[in-house]
């Protein structure tokens, strides 16, 4: 029963390329939550998704994220014209409709 | 504004004695409370979580405790042993019959050292 898988586990990226962060959730879950974590803080909320719905983007900025959780695939992280300020690592996790988030190992984002 | 606080960046403790970590925070709205284990280069793991009708809930070595009128809850290890050593997160969230109110808000954790 495989967890939260996410890839790539490091991710570099010049100023201005784009970055995708994949999550495949638990066999079974339905709702996928994405959170930021910058150095020696804690995971800040940014998007909570069911498949093909964005529930919650209300921590998401406004321009250059987009996320989605297709009816197949993964949930994707998208991010445009990366900037320094993007590096951090990037968790996923994953819940059933009732019961607590499982977390992936993350994606760390670094931008050169 | 953090919503989520916890004071002291790292503890240090002997093995066999107690670990205390404390996290307060501000928000009247949250009722369930959660704390996360994690180690380098992994994701945050479940520990134990409290509802805000309870003011302690036990498992194992780990107890959560809740003091709803001071905004304040705690985590006891003990005995506290070496593979403790990780940063721990005191998270929160509402409770709401929407999806919406699933999302965590997470403190900035604290680095506890168990030393043998």
């Amino acid at each position: 029963n495989a967890g939260v898988m996410q890839n790539p586990r490091h991710l570099v990226r010049r100023r201005g390329q784009e970055a995708r962060l994949r999550c495949s959730p638990v066999k079974g879950h339905s709702h996928v939550y994405w959170y930021r974590q910058l150095p020696e803080e804690g995971l800040k909320f940014m998007v909570y998704l069911q498949k093909e719905n964005i529930i919650d983007e209300s921590g998401m900025p406004k321009e250059r994220f987009s996320a989605e959780f297709p009816k197949e695939g993964p949930s994707i992280l998208r991010i445009q014209q990366v900037v320094r300020g993007d590096s951090a690592a990037y968790f996923c996790a994953s819940s059933p409709v009732t019961g607590e988030n499982t977390f992936g190992s993350g994606t760390r984002l670094t931008v050169v | 504004d953090q919503q989520v606080k916890q004071n002291s960046p790292s503890l240090s403790v002997q093995e066999g004695r107690i670990s205390i970590l404390n996290c307060d925070y501000t928000n009247s709205m949250f009722d369930y409370f959660l704390w996360y284990k994690k180690y380098p280069a992994e994701g945050p793991t479940f520990l134990i979580s409290i509802s805000s009708i309870k003011d302690k809930n036990e498992d194992g070595r780990f107890t959560v405790f809740l003091n709803k009128s001071a905004k304040h809850l705690s985590l006891h290890i003990v005995p506290s042993q070496p593979g403790d050593s990780a940063v721990y997160f005191c998270a929160a969230r509402r409770i709401g019959s929407s999806g919406s109110a699933r999302q965590l808000t997470f403190g900035s954790g604290t680095q506890l050292t168990v030393l043998p």
